[in-house]
């Protein structure tokens, strides 16, 4: 069964930390992505990554950092947390068929206070 | 402008009727796909059915159908006989190239069904 996990599915921080949002799968996929999820804007994505130490910026980069060392593991990088970076936080991976169903993690909701 | 437009924030179906979850798209690309997700309240995000442009035919996937409508540009989902558990918020999205093999998925900003006993 495929698998896309979350290091965490809260997370609770203070304005200015370094947050660490990390994500792995087991499907042995080329792309992976970073997205955040705010009530009536849908999802947006944030980076992602089409092979490792390759990353692109998304539709709202400003704020993020991303890191793909592995192939499996791609991690979201908050270099100092502000309050509207309070948000659902969805990581999804997709192999390179012309398919690409995107699986996607069980999220973590971020609240920075 | 926006790529994808769900305007049903809310929809509300009796359990075991049919409902249809209204889905309108943007591009110039000939080459896109079309993809529902479903989200219960636990938050992960569950595929459910994908239409390609050049697919002849409307995709179905057990009760769940893709009214696909190219010429005006919708993707509509329809659930048949709703249950319980079909409670959960939709997303319609679109797949766009990106880079390399990665391909972007668009999304609206979601359909929230409830299910009535």
């Amino acid at each position: 069964d495929v698998k896309v996990t979350q290091s965490s599915r809260y997370l609770v921080k203070r304005t200015g930390e370094k947050v660490f949002l990390e994500c792995v799968q087991d499907m042995d996929h080329e792309n992976m992505f970073w997205y955040r999820q705010d009530p009536g804007l849908g999802l947006r994505l944030i980076y992602f990554s089409y092979d490792v130490k390759m990353k692109e910026k998304g539709d709202i980069p400003e704020g993020y950092s991303v890191s793909r060392e592995k192939k499996e593991r791609f991690s979201l990088i908050l270099e100092s947390a502000s309050t509207n970076q309070t948000s659902m936080y969805l990581c999804a991976s997709a192999s390179g068929s012309s398919y690409n169903e995107q699986f996607f993690g069980p999220g973590t909701r971020l609240t920075v206070l | 402008a926006q790529k994808i437009t769900q305007t049903q924030p809310g929809m509300f179906v009796q359990e075991k009727e049919a409902v249809t979850l209204d889905c309108t798209y943007d591009t110039s690309d000939p080459s896109y796909g079309l993809f529902w997700y479903k989200q219960p309240s636990s938050g992960e995000m569950i595929f459910l059915i994908y239409q390609g442009s050049y697919d002849q035919q409307n995709a179905t996937e057990g009760r769940y159908s893709l009214n696909f409508q190219k010429a005006r540009k919708s993707a509509n989902l329809v659930i048949s006989a709703s249950q319980l558990g079909d409670s959960a918020m939709y997303f319609c999205a679109m797949r766009e190239p990106l880079r390399g093999s990665a391909r972007q998925l668009t999304f609206g900003s979601g359909t929230q069904l409830t299910v009535l006993p």
